[in-house]
């Protein structure tokens, strides 16, 4: 079993449409993170989140630590937006070791 | 700072070759950490180092595989004989770790690894 499941594997949106990511992880945790893959191959770093919920322009990231489950929002989405979204998580006591979801493949579409 | 650089970006090579790829971390960081993702398993960790020194390697597919890690500005990951099924993109990646706060994961565009 994967310590990390993320739903859906493949979404697609129009654009302007609001996304929701889910990721559920079944492991003690002492972050989780949220990363973007565009076509191409370059992985970055989008959140990192402990509690509660961060917001960069129109990327919402939220976690609920009792429910072991992270929420990342897009609104108002756009076509750039196209990309594998990545949630990981690093494991409490075992260093700097980190689990990834299988990712979700997101298009949208003009 | 330019980032995590790995070389080559691309490497196509026969069945039977050794392959060494490349990673120079963001200085300053004290982990580095190699994954390997394909499709059908996504990312997973090879292995990492803390300090330069080899931490969990447990994720290293078999004795083919080697990992070194020289000083904090370098390391390697050699496949010595490769085989088809290693195909697929190498990402090298850092961070800097306290124990009251833990960093972003940073990683190197990748290396995409052809076996034929």
């Amino acid at each position: 079993k994967n310590e990390v499941e993320q739903s859906p594997q493949n979404l697609t949106a129009q654009e302007g449409e609001f996304i929701t990511i889910n990721c559920s992880y079944s492991v003690g945790i002492s972050a989780l993170h949220w990363l973007q893959q565009h076509p191409g191959g370059g992985i970055v770093s989008l959140f990192m989140l402990s509690s509660g919920k961060k917001k960069h322009g129109r990327l919402i990231a939220t976690i609920n630590i009792q429910e072991k489950h992270s929420s990342l929002h897009i609104t108002a989405s756009h076509p750039r937006d196209s990309a594998v979204y990545i949630c990981a998580v690093s494991r409490k006591n075992t260093g700097n070791q980190f689990y990834f979801g299988t990712g979700t493949s997101l298009t949208v579409i003009p | 700072d330019a980032g995590v650089i790995q070389s080559p970006r691309h490497e196509v090579t026969e069945m039977g070759q050794e392959v060494t790829l490349r990673c120079k971390p963001i200085s300053g960081h004290d982990y580095l950490f190699w994954y390997r993702q394909t499709m059908m398993r996504g990312l997973e960790l090879l292995i990492y180092f803390n300090n330069n020194v080899p931490i969990d390697d447990s994720g290293m597919p078999e004795d083919r595989f080697s990992a070194k890690m020289p000083n904090a500005s370098f390391s390697t990951l050699k496949i010595q004989p490769s085989e088809p099924r290693d195909s697929a993109v190498y990402f090298c990646a850092s961070s800097f770790w306290t124990e009251l706060r833990n960093e972003k994961l940073f990683f190197g565009s990748g290396t995409q690894l052809s076996v034929l």
